[in-house]
């Protein structure tokens, strides 16, 4: 079946650290790779995505590449700020489906 | 703006009670989700639905129903609730055209059962 292996939280970092967070997949097919951000008390909004091998999706000043060769989808930040603190959700949505599946999540805290 | 509105943010409710849990999306979108998250275990979907009367299970259905009677609404039910069930759960809908299309989700519904 499909899965999502993100490293475990949580992560804490100060301001203008550079910040990753690895994610693997397992599916078959070529699937479609998110990630997902979870502000406190809100809902999750489409960080980035990424739909082909090579594919680099970007937005906020965060960047994953789509690896196939590795099954990798890893997200980075050259520089975080406060307002980054959230949680973070790699996910995938397979090549013939329109649901997703999850990673467990990653707590990311910056300190001013 | 993309709008998926949950009706209740929290609740408390007491064991071998019916809940419902409604949620409207003004997209127009085909596709609604139930996921349920739960802390270290992430996301784990519900129930699907693709079309107007027409549901799927998904990862967890078990002590859930839903219904979908008009396309913006999708509604998740609970027929008696556990203690289990305590968690948030969160609507989500997407279009079905397209490759990698992106799944807009509600602010979420904080279940508490007592």
């Amino acid at each position: 079946g499909n899965s999502v292996t993100q490293m475990e939280g949580p992560v804490t970092l100060s301001e203008e650290a550079f910040l990753t967070i690895n994610c693997t997949y397992t599916a078959t097919g070529y699937p479609s790779l998110f990630w997902y951000v979870q502000y406190p008390g809100e809902g999750l909004q489409l960080l980035l995505k990424a739909t082909k091998a090579d594919d680099k999706g970007s937005n906020k000043g965060f960047e994953a590449t789509y690896r196939k060769e590795t099954t990798s989808f890893h997200l980075e930040k050259g520089s975080v700020q406060v307002s980054d603190s959230a949680v973070y959700f790699c996910a995938l949505s397979p090549s013939d489906d329109y649901k997703l599946s999850f990673g467990a999540g990653t707590t990311v805290t910056v300190r001013a | 703006d993309v709008k998926v509105t949950q009706s209740s943010r929290y609740l408390v409710k007491r064991t071998g009670e019916k809940v419902f849990l409604e949620c409207v999306q003004d997209m127009d979108h085909e596709n609604m989700f139930w996921y349920r998250q739960d802390p270290g275990l992430g996301l784990r979907l519900i129930y699907f639905s693709y079309d107007v009367k027409m549901k799927e299970k998904g990862d967890i259905p078990e002590g859930y129903s839903v219904s979908r009677e008009k396309k913006e609404r999708f509604s998740l039910i609970l027929e008696s609730a556990s203690t289990n069930q305590t968690s948030m759960y969160l609507c989500a809908s997407s279009s079905p055209s397209g490759r990698g299309n992106t799944i807009y989700f509600g602010e979420g519904s904080w279940l508490t059962v007592v």
